[in-house]
């Protein structure tokens, strides 16, 4: 079945370092998203990528969708204490139904050191 | 919009006792999704709905495990008997049939089981 890997599983930074999360997936993907999920909360949703090549940002957030549809990274400018939390990348199956499930990355655990 | 509703949020139980999960999707969303997270392993999608029909239950750990939707306000998932090993937290999330939307994660219920 469809796998999307995400590294890395932990990241530490120095407040005001930057960030990246990169996601990859077995198969291609229609389109993906992202989520974040605040430490004791519930991944909460960012953005979606669906053309190939993809870019889009958010504030100090950028979203990149690889060319061939099967990768993807999450890149976090001047990170802030704000910004902790575990990152999700979720992938939609190309090549399966419109009824198709997410599925999901293991998740990328950011930790901010003030 | 109240959001997706979930309780109870918190659950201690004992090994052996039945356990009921209950959740209210977002109104006018017809997919529904149950998600157990822990830290070995991540969030696992254990069974979805598309207009109250089950679509895809293959991540339901085994036969303890059942959820039912009555209608389309209403999912329940049901432990029994519940074992130490299914302590985790169980998301419930709700979206718009189709690719294009975003999930709404409820605020999860923590399960303990002893």
């Amino acid at each position: 079945g469809q796998q999307v890997m995400q590294i890395p599983q932990y990241q530490h930074v120095q407040e005001g370092e930057d960030f990246t999360t990169y996601c990859n997936s077995s198969t291609t993907l229609s389109n993906i998203q992202w989520y974040k999920q605040r430490p004791g909360g519930h991944p909460v949703f960012l953005i979606q990528l669906v053309k190939s090549g993809e870019v889009k940002k958010q504030k100090r957030l950028t979203f990149q969708f690889g060319e061939a549809k099967k990768n993807s990274s999450l890149h976090i400018t001047a990170t802030q204490t704000t910004d902790v939390g575990t990152y999700f990348c979720a992938g939609f199956n190309a090549g399966g139904t419109s009824y198709g499930k997410l599925t999901f990355g293991q998740g990328t655990i950011l930790t901010v050191h003030p | 919009d109240a959001g997706v509703i979930q309780s109870p949020r918190h659950e201690v139980t004992e090994m052996g006792q039945e356990v009921t999960l209950r959740c209210k999707p977002i109104s006018g969303h017809n997919s529904l999704f149950w998600y157990r997270q822990t830290m070995m392993r991540g969030l696992e999608l254990l069974i979805y709905f598309n207009n109250n029909v089950p679509i895809d239950d293959s991540g339901m750990p085994e036969d303890r495990f059942s959820a039912k939707m009555p209608n389309a306000s209403f999912s329940t998932l049901k432990i029994q008997p519940s074992e130490p090993r299914d302590s985790a937290v169980y998301f419930c999330a709700s979206r718009q049939q189709g690719r294009a939307y975003e999930q709404y994660f409820g605020p999860g219920t923590r399960l303990t089981v002893t």
